[in-house]
């Protein structure tokens, strides 16, 4: 089961930051956050992952709470194509890698 | 340095057939997961496994459907007398050896199967 809290839909201008948030309260110490999306029709896409402190790489930044108990995916200039579902899941680490568990995710609708 | 390979992206079957669905890891990588998306639904994952081992199949429904992954060769998710609630699309992932990182999962494109 989903250990995530996301909201529905989110609608962002085109060339505005996009800031997704996720609730994760009952994370624990070895479980990393991770953020993929999925384009219509199409595989799920890798986007970035951290543990407790900010992340940022060419496609999104990641920031973090203290407690752990949230996080927020900014995508810093939106475009249409980056409309998609965003996936926020909690992934322990394991010796022998563990599957991700996909919730329902956040809808974003990037518009012109 | 070629991605996830699944084939076939279309596979259209009548009740009672058996679909195979195939899956070339990404090079290096020894860990292949299924999931499957029915129609306007979320991924649901299946089973992962290791080369010649089934790791976690608690997502596999307990009949007509059975994945391997041989020592030589691409993952296949087999599914024996499909019926139609089994359209979907299939998707297939890949990841390194974690060995204590956290091998993140690349997805391939998926195969849409359709039982007439």
């Amino acid at each position: 089961d989903a250990k995530t809290t996301q909201p529905t839909s989110m609608d962002c201008a085109e060339g505005r930051a996009a800031n997704l948030p996720c609730n994760h309260s009952t994370i624990s110490g070895n479980e990393y956050v991770y953020w993929y999306r999925q384009i219509h029709s199409q595989g799920p896409q890798y986007i970035i992952h951290g543990l407790k402190n900010n992340e940022t790489n060419e496609m999104a930044s990641l920031i973090i709470t203290e407690d752990r108990k949230s996080s927020t995916l900014i995508l810093p200039h939106a475009t249409l194509r980056d409309t998609a579902v965003y996936y926020c899941i909690v992934r322990p680490r394991g010796e022998y890698g563990n599957k991700l568990v996909f919730g329902a995710g956040t809808i974003l609708r990037v518009k012109s | 340095n070629a991605g996830v390979m699944q084939n076939p992206r279309h596979l259209v079957r009548r009740r009672g057939q058996e679909a195979r669905l195939r899956c070339s890891p990404m090079k290096g990588h020894s860990h292949v997961y299924w999931y499957r998306q029915l129609p306007e639904e979320g991924l649901k994952f299946m089973v992962y496994l290791q080369k010649e081992n089934i790791i976690d199949e608690s997502g596999m429904p307990k009949e007509r459907f059975s994945a391997e992954f041989p020592k030589e060769g691409p993952s296949i998710l087999r599914i024996q007398q499909v019926v139609r609630g089994d359209s979907a699309a299939y998707f297939c992932a890949s990841s390194q050896k974690t060995g204590g990182n956290t091998g993140e999962l690349f997805f391939g494109e998926g195969s849409r199967l359709t039982v007439l």
